[in-house]
């Protein structure tokens, strides 16, 4: 099955930076990236996903950038807001493509 | 309706007890998926109906959970003999492709707690 690896586990910026956050994954197959973000006590809230066939895809502040050679991603958030601190979760799909495999999340607090 | 309901929001339980936690989907999606939540962790799958049919029910843990979709839309999660290690979020998502491809809509969850 698929496995996802998440890193940072916690990322720490200031307001105005730029926050990374990348993902790895090994089934060669997949090709469908989303992800999401989760405040404290809410759902997860889909924020921006990328297929294979493209390598980056941009939303407002917001980007993904897929590798699939190196088989990892990345979100790439800027000029980041307090409004942006969260968990954020990368995933991947798994055999059929009818689940998804989660990471294990990152907490981004942004600092005034 | 607008979005994934979920019910209840919260629901604590003895052990031992029986629970069934129930999901509304948002109208027309096909597909509908159970996940769930423990504390600090992603979410974690446990089974995927494509109409009133389990596609998938390889992430269910034991043969104490179990799950249905009669009529294609509302779908329950049934727990038996609740387990402490059972505690955490269970959430709902549904999606208008089969193949789920365009990502989910989570339900904001049921906060399971099992005493």
């Amino acid at each position: 099955g698929e496995n996802v690896e998440q890193h940072p586990s916690t990322l720490s910026v200031q307001e105005g930076d730029s926050a990374v956050i990348k993902c790895t994954y090994s089934d060669s197959a997949s090709n469908y990236f989303p992800w999401y973000k989760q405040e404290l006590g809410k759902r997860p809230q889909l924020i921006i996903d990328i297929r294979s066939n493209v390598g980056e895809k941009k939303d407002q502040r917001i980007a993904v950038t897929l590798n699939k050679t190196a088989k990892h991603f990345s979100l790439h958030i800027t000029e980041t807001q307090p409004e942006d601190s969260a968990v954020y979760f990368c995933a991947a799909p798994t055999g059929t493509a009818s689940k998804l495999t989660f990471g294990t999340g990152t907490r981004l607090q942004v600092t005034l | 309706g607008a979005g994934v309901s979920q019910t209840p929001s919260n629901k604590v339980t003895e052990k031992g007890k029986y629970v069934e936690l129930r999901c509304d989907p948002i109208s027309g999606h096909t597909a509908l998926y159970w996940y769930r939540q423990s504390l600090g962790q992603g979410p974690e799958f446990l089974i995927y109906f494509q109409g009133t049919g389990a596609a998938d029910d390889s992430g269910l843990p034991n043969d104490r959970f179990f799950a249905v979709r009669p009529e294609g839309s509302v779908s329950t999660l049934k727990i038996q003999r609740t387990e402490r290690g059972d505690s955490a979020v269970y959430l709902c998502a549904s999606s208008p492709q089969p193949t789920g491809l365009n990502g989910y809509t989570f339900g904001s969850g049921t906060r399971l707690t099992v005493v």
